[in-house]
């Protein structure tokens, strides 16, 4: 089973903090997703990575910067954290460009900013 | 554009009811796949169905079925036989032909209450 694992399930950090979220999957996916979840509005996405060292803008990337250096890890960084910022963080992984794979979801990090 | 539309916010439907959840979509794409999630309470999205723009048939798994009109643009997940473990969010999400590295686009979800 793809296995995708996010560093935290909750998180607390105060306004203007520079936050890390981490996460690494286990299957060797080309592909890797940072998306963002709040009620009404369903899952939007930050930012994306189909290679190492390679990053695209998603729908919603300002205030956010990423980083993956090795394959099995993508990180999403909060540069000077915000209120606005507090929500449900997702990362996802699949291994192909289109077709029917679906993404593979981590538990998700319950984000606070104070 | 794409665009994935959920109508319903939330349902109530009664243990062992079979239950209809919405999703409309919209995209210029001819070639196209759809994809249902569930997510509990416990956060983590699990993947349930796909179905793509080419297949003749409804796709099928399990309890899960789907409901694709391709000439309407609706793809709604029937769950049958309803159980209380099925009491989740469900979102719908659709990717198309040139999306991206595998992007997908989701709608705004449904929250499903099964009563015993």
């Amino acid at each position: 089973d793809v296995k995708v694992t996010q560093s935290s399930r909750y998180l607390v950090k105060r306004t203007g903090e520079k936050v890390f979220l981490e996460c690494v999957q286990d299957m060797d996916h080309e592909n890797m997703f940072w998306y963002r979840q709040d009620p009404g509005l369903g899952l939007r996405l930050i930012y994306f990575s189909y290679d190492v060292k390679m990053k695209e803008k998603g729908d919603i990337p300002e205030g956010y910067s990423v980083s993956r250096e090795k394959k099995e890890r993508f990180s999403l960084i909060l540069e000077s954290a915000s209120t606005n910022q507090t929500s449900m963080y997702l990362c996802a992984s699949s291994p192909t460009l289109g077709g029917n794979q679906p993404q593979h979801f981590g538990d998700g990090t319950r984000l606070s900013i104070l | 554009a794409q665009k994935i539309t959920q109508t319903q916010p939330g349902m109530f439907v009664q243990e062992k009811e079979a239950v209809t959840l919405d999703c409309t979509y919209d995209t210029s794409d001819q070639s196209y796949g759809l994809f249902w999630y569930k997510q509990p309470s416990s956060g983590e999205m699990i993947f349930l169905i796909y179905q793509g723009s080419y297949d003749e048939q409804n796709a099928t798994e399990g309890r899960y079925s789907l409901n694709f009109q391709k000439a309407r643009k609706s793809a709604n997940l029937v769950i049958s036989a309803s159980q209380l473990g099925d009491s989740a969010m469900y979102f719908c999400a659709m990717r198309g032909a040139y999306s991206s590295a595998s992007k997908i686009i989701f709608g705004s979800g449904t929250r499903l209450s099964i009563r015993p």
